[in-house]
């Protein structure tokens, strides 16, 4: 089946920091969308490219949809300290009647 | 608009017992999906349900079902608890299948 991979898997950085995670399929998807998830609560939607090759912002963040169609990444600029959180991407194929897989997560942890 | 709600947020039962979960989409929302979180296997999906019928189904035993309501709102069941049943159950909505998806704030259970 298909199967999502994140990394980096865990991150400390300083607070103003930059930060970019990616996220990688074994196949090729036409959706991919971004979450943030803080504990005990639900993911709360970020970002969603629905076009290879796609660059979208939502403030500070800014999501691509890789040309290959088998990757995705997103980049924080100037991290603050309620970045901290578990960022999660998730991707659907091309079969619109599919459910979306996600991946494991990057934990984001901002030293202040 | 007010965004997916679920209930009850927190819940603690014992094995063997049976539990319902609720989840109320956001207004206009057609598709209810629903996952099972554990810190070991991440966001995993149980099934999605559109107008009332069951569209995808994820790979889990028969003592998990779940239903919609002809509102949408839909309710998910697991019978004969297990200890590994333990998790946080999350419901997502979307308006329909071409769409991304919001989440719910999670139903947190506990087996003991």
């Amino acid at each position: 089946g298909q199967q999502l991979n994140q990394s980096p898997q865990s991150m400390f950085i300083q607070e103003g920091e930059d930060v970019s995670m990616n996220c990688t399929s074994s196949s090729i998807f036409n959706t991919w969308l971004w979450y943030k998830q803080d504990p005990g609560e639900g993911p709360v939607l970020l970002i969603a490219l629905y076009k290879a090759g796609e660059l979208t912002s939502n403030g500070r963040l800014t999501a691509q949809f890789g040309i290959t169609r088998k990757d995705s990444f997103l980049n924080i600029s100037a991290s603050i300290p309620s970045d901290v959180g578990i960022y999660f991407c998730a991707g659907r194929g091309d079969n619109y009647g599919q459910n979306f897989v996600f991946g494991p997560g990057t934990r984001l942890s901002v030293l202040p | 608009k007010a965004g997916v709600t679920q209930t009850p947020r927190y819940l603690i039962k014992t094995r063997g017992q049976q539990v319902t979960l609720s989840c109320s989409p956001i207004s206009g929302h057609r598709s209810v999906s629903w996952y099972q979180q554990t810190p070991g296997q991440g966001l995993q999906f149980l099934f999605e349900y559109f107008s009332e019928t069951q569209r995808n189904k994820g790979n889990f035993p028969g003592r998990f079902s779940g239903r919609q309501f002809s509102n949408s709102r839909s309710e998910m069941n697991v019978s004969t608890l297990e200890l590994g049943d333990s998790a946080l159950y999350l419901c997502a909505s979307r308006p329909g299948q071409l769409y991304e998806q919001y989440f719910g704030p999670g139903t947190r259970l506990t087996v003991t």
